[in-house]
């Protein structure tokens, strides 16, 4: 069973460019989340698709977003980059019903360098 | 806002050693997860624990959801070379479920 895709897993950008990272959950799997992990700040929790729909959000500027496709395919997008962008971020996706429900499995991650 | 508090935020440990580490939160979680992550991967699931008293084991893994349910720990048994890497808490309020509130992870090193 593949697991957790994410694409690019490395990506360099300037100040004030934009950049849209790409996951591909599970199969099976309909919720999709999106965390930020930073040496400063640790891992914290972006937002949370599920059905096409966002279903939770952490506390980022509207700089960050994201959405879902119907096969359940997800994208965040940041614009206008700032150099505490950097960082790594993590997709993770999971059940919503049945055995295992709400169990996050985590993709390695797309690095982000913004110079 | 949540917050984790995990301690400690490193250990360096002779193999064959057991480990301790814990986490206290001020606010209820319904859900308490422990995550190991090695560098250049995302974290990985080792122990979900979903009832307040519950001791769950998985090898020489064991981790406890604390009764007062603001506090988890995790015990590595017998320490082996590729138990290195940081651990990381996280807790989850039920209506919640893709958002968790994550430790600042413990880095342990092991010397063989």
């Amino acid at each position: 069973k593949a697991g957790v895709t994410q694409t690019p897993r490395y990506l360099i950008k300037t100040r004030g460019q934009q950049v849209t990272l790409s996951c591909s959950p599970i199969s099976g799997h309909r919720s999709v989340s999106w965390y930020q992990q930073t040496p400063g700040q640790g891992l914290q929790f972006l937002f949370e698709y599920f059905s096409e729909t966002q279903r939770n959000k952490g506390n980022f500027p509207g700089r960050f977003s994201g959405r879902q496709f119907s096969n359940s395919r997800s994208e965040m997008n940041v614009s206008t980059l700032e150099l505490g962008d950097s960082a790594l971020y993590l997709c993770a996706s999971s059940k919503t019903g049945g055995a295992g429900a709400n169990v996050l499995t985590f993709g390695a991650g797309s690095r982000l360098t913004v110079l | 806002g949540q917050q984790l508090n995990q301690s400690p935020q490193s250990m360096f440990i002779q193999e064959g050693e057991d480990v301790s580490m814990n986490c206290t939160s001020s606010s209820i979680f319904n859900t308490w997860l422990w995550y190991k992550q090695d560098p250049g991967e995302g974290p990985v699931l080792l122990i979900a624990l979903y009832k307040a008293g519950e001791l769950t084991s998985n090898g020489r893994l064991t981790a406890q959801f604390g009764i007062t349910r603001k506090d988890s720990f995790l015990n590595i048994s017998a320490s082996i070379p590729s138990d290195v890497g940081i651990y990381f808490c996280a807790g989850r309020v039920d209506n919640q479920g893709g958002k968790l509130i994550f430790g600042q992870g413990t880095e342990l090193s092991v010397k063989p």
